[in-house]
């Protein structure tokens, strides 16, 4: 299955301001997504990252907070802008790899943010 | 929407012994899949299940895919202190729908 590495693994940050998270793929692929998982919580799938178009944003998320970039098939990237503690989660990149041939996700690491 | 009741939320157990975990849906899955999340790294998946009656083993790990296509287990047997982590059932109603998660079962195993 795909490897895939997110930087940074976690930073803290101050109320007001933007990060960007990076999702690195080893190989092509087609279908990209960021969750969300709020301490304690389960995944929330924030928006599907689309090659050459815009992201599909799911219920409750919105462009403005949570741009994302897909410049090709093997890397994107995800903002939280103007952060607030509520914003204090794990955000996952994963894709979708072949298993038995049916799809599954693979996920990366995840980068832990703290926002004060 | 589709949703998932994972049970239990969390469980404390001895080394040793076996642990069982399930979840239901208010829909009918195509596909069941079991992951784990160890502190501090992404979810790794375990076993996948694509067929209603399906049971699946992975080393000590066994998961079944509900006759109803509404439910599935995931059995751990003879547990040990590395199976610690949470762990998150998750079901899609077709092959190109959402993969919904369960809300997760934390593990602690005493040694």
């Amino acid at each position: 299955s795909a490897v895939i590495s997110q930087k940074p693994s976690r930073d803290i940050c101050q109320r007001g301001t933007s990060l960007t998270i990076q999702c690195q793929v080893d190989s092509q692929v087609t279908m990209m997504f960021w969750y969300r998982q709020q301490p304690g919580q389960s995944l929330t799938l924030i928006a599907t990252a689309n090659q050459g178009s815009e992201a599909t944003y799911e219920s409750g998320f919105v462009i403005d907070k949570f741009p994302i970039s897909r410049p090709n098939l093997t890397f994107s990237t995800l903002t939280v802008s103007n952060m607030s503690p509520e914003d204090s989660s794990i955000y996952l990149c994963s894709v979708d790899s072949t298993d038995s041939g049916a799809n599954v996700l693979t996920f990366g690491a995840g980068s832990r943010l703290t926002v004060l | 929407g589709q949703q998932l009741n994972q049970s239990p939320q969390s469980m404390f157990i001895q080394e040793g012994e076996d642990v069982s975990m399930n979840c239901t849906s208010s829909s009918i899955f195509n596909t069941w899949l079991w992951y784990k999340q160890d502190p501090g790294e992404g979810p790794v998946l375990l076993i996948a299940l694509y067929k209603a009656g399906e049971l699946t083993s992975n080393g000590r790990l066994t998961a079944q895919f509900g006759i109803t296509r509404k439910d599935s287990f995931l059995n751990i047997s003879a547990s040990i202190p590395s199976d610690v982590g949470i762990y998150f059932c998750a079901g899609r109603g077709n092959q190109g729908g959402k993969l919904i998660f369960g809300q997760g079962t934390e593990l602690s195993v005493k040694p």
